[in-house]
């Protein structure tokens, strides 16, 4: 069955430090994968998502995620956090049955950022 | 470009009443998804409709649940003798038919059972 393990549920950096969010999927043929960030109260916002092509993919806000298929992985990564970053990311394998998207998500990770 | 809509933002009910939930979509998306999250859990699919048809519906949607999209507009997601299990956060998505499927995102309705 396809899923989405996030390893990590809540990780805390510094501002201005490195971040990486680790995903991995389970999924038969070649994945959809996207991040969203959720904020309290609100919706999920796309951050970025990978088709094919490239496997270095570039979102909004500073972050990118590198697709490894030999892995089962798609990390996000971002070289300097800010504090308004402090959110919840949440990575999806979208799975195309009779023609949609639908999404599997992981469980998320919740990320702290120190000042 | 609004973006995707859902009224209430909250709701508190008590078990057994029944609750209605509504959801507009960016309007020229066809396709409409409703997604439930949990407490500590990413959203789990419910259901979807493309126009006004629903096409997929999860086993986690009981008979308790219900959807309509009635003229492939906006969406009313039911729920009849609600239970403390239902207590979650209901999230609207909606995307294209064409072009890479992304799903935009509403910023959901927290149902709370008491």
């Amino acid at each position: 069955a396809q899923s989405v393990t996030q390893p990590d549920i809540h990780i805390t950096v510094s501002e201005g430090a490195s971040l990486e969010l680790r995903c991995n999927y389970s999924y038969g043929a070649t994945p959809y994968l996207f991040w969203y960030v959720q904020s309290p109260g609100q919706g999920l916002q796309l951050l970025l998502k990978y088709f094919s092509g490239d496997t270095l993919v570039q979102g909004i806000k500073g972050f990118e995620a590198e697709f490894k298929r030999s892995q089962s992985s798609f990390n996000l990564r971002k070289p300097s956090v800010h504090w308004s970053d402090a959110a919840e990311y949440f990575c999806a394998v979208g799975l195309f049955s009779g023609g949609y998207n639908k999404l599997i998500f992981g469980a998320g990770t919740r990320l702290a950022v120190h000042p | 470009d609004t973006g995707v809509s859902q009224d209430p933002r909250h709701k508190i009910t008590k078990r057994g009443q029944n609750v209605t939930f509504r959801c507009d979509p960016i309007s020229e998306h066809n396709r409409l998804y409703w997604y439930r999250q949990t407490l500590g859990q990413g959203p789990e699919f419910l259901t979807y409709f493309q126009n006004e048809a629903q096409l997929e519906k999860s086993r986690l949607l009981s008979d308790r649940f219900s959807a309509e999209r009635p003229k492939g507009s906006f969406s009313t997601l039911e729920i009849q003798r609600t239970e403390q299990g239902d207590s979650a956060m209901y999230l609207c998505a909606s995307s294209l038919v064409q072009g890479r499927h992304e799903q935009y995102f509403g910023p959901g309705t927290r149902l709370t059972v008491t």
